[in-house]
C-alpha cells in the first residue's frame, strides 16, 4: 500500500491564476478529506467526500474553491483566481468508514500535502 | 462552539525526560472522538490515537500514554523517556458528526 499521495508537492503561481491539485487516496478507502494548513496552525477542514458524493463543505470554502471526486477514487481541488491569502499547505486525507458511521469512527491517513505559494 | 485548545505553543526537553502535552476541548455533543496526530519535520501527519467520548479508560502504547478526563474536558498526552525522534508538532483534534477541529499544535523539541 503506497498511502495517500498528492500532486504536485509544491506550486508557485501568480495572483489571479487558477490552480488544481490532485489527491490519490489509499485504494480501498471510501472517504476523502481536504484540509488547509497555514504556518503555525493546525489543519482546517475544507470538505469531504463519501465515495463520489461531497457531503460536507466548510464555510472556509469560498466560491473560488471547488472539489470533485468523479469516480469515487482520486479527487481534485481547484482554486480559481488565486489570492495571496490562499498561500498554504493543502492536505488530503482518506479513511475507510461504514456508510452510517461518523467521521470519527476511523482514523484518517494524511498525504504529504501540496504547498501553494501565491505571489 | 466546538474548539480545541493546546495552551503550550512550544516545549523543549532534554532527552530521557518525560513530557506532557495538554489538550482541552469544548463541545456540546455527547458523542465525539478525540485524536492525537504527530507532524514531524517531513510534514506528513501521523495518526497516534483515537478515543471516543464513552471510553475514559487511559491508554498506554510503549512510551506514549493518554489521559482522558471528561470532567475537565481534557485529553493529555505523555511521552515517557523522550527521544530526539519525538521532536515534532503534535496536534490534538476533535471530531463531532462529520466535522473535524484541530488544535493549534504544540511544537516539541527534544534535545540530545
Amino acid at each position: 500500500d503506497t498511502g495517500v499521495s498528492q500532486d504536485p508537492r509544491h506550486k508557485i503561481t501568480k495572483r489571479g491564476q487558477n490552480v488544481t491539485f490532485r489527491c490519490d487516496p489509499i485504494s480501498e478507502h471510501n472517504r476523502l478529506y481536504w484540509y488547509r494548513q497555514t504556518l503555525g496552525q493546525g489543519p482546517e477542514f475544507l470538505t469531504y467526500f463519501q465515495n463520489e458524493a461531497q457531503l460536507e463543505k466548510s464555510r472556509l470554502l469560498s466560491d473560488r474553491f471547488s472539489a470533485e471526486r468523479p469516480k469515487g477514487s482520486f479527487s481534485t481541488l481547484e482554486i480559481q483566481r488565486t489570492e495571496q491569502g490562499d498561500s498554504a499547505m493543502y492536505l488530503c486525507a482518506s479513511s475507510l468508514a461504514s456508510l452510517a458511521g461518523g467521521s470519527g469512527t476511523t482514523e484518517q491517513y494524511f498525504g504529504p500535502g501540496t504547498r501553494l505559494t501565491v505571489t | 462552539a466546538q474548539k480545541v485548545t493546546q495552551a503550550q505553543t512550544e516545549i523543549s526537553v532534554v532527552e530521557k525526560e518525560d513530557v506532557t502535552l495538554d489538550c482541552v476541548y469544548e463541545t456540546r455533543d455527547t458523542t465525539y472522538y478525540l485524536f492525537w496526530y504527530k507532524q514531524p519535520p517531513s510534514g506528513e501527519l501521523v495518526f497516534l490515537i483515537r478515543r471516543n467520548s464513552f471510553d475514559e479508560q487511559n491508554e498506554i502504547s510503549g512510551r506514549y500514554s493518554w489521559n482522558f478526563q471528561k470532567s475537565t474536558s481534557s485529553f493529555n498526552f505523555t511521552i515517557t523517556a523522550s527521544q530526539v525522534v519525538d521532536s515534532a508538532v503534535y496536534f490534538c483534534a476533535l471530531n463531532y458528526g462529520q466535522n473535524f477541529v484541530f488544535g493549534p499544535g504544540t511544537r516539541l523539541s527534544v534535545l540530545p
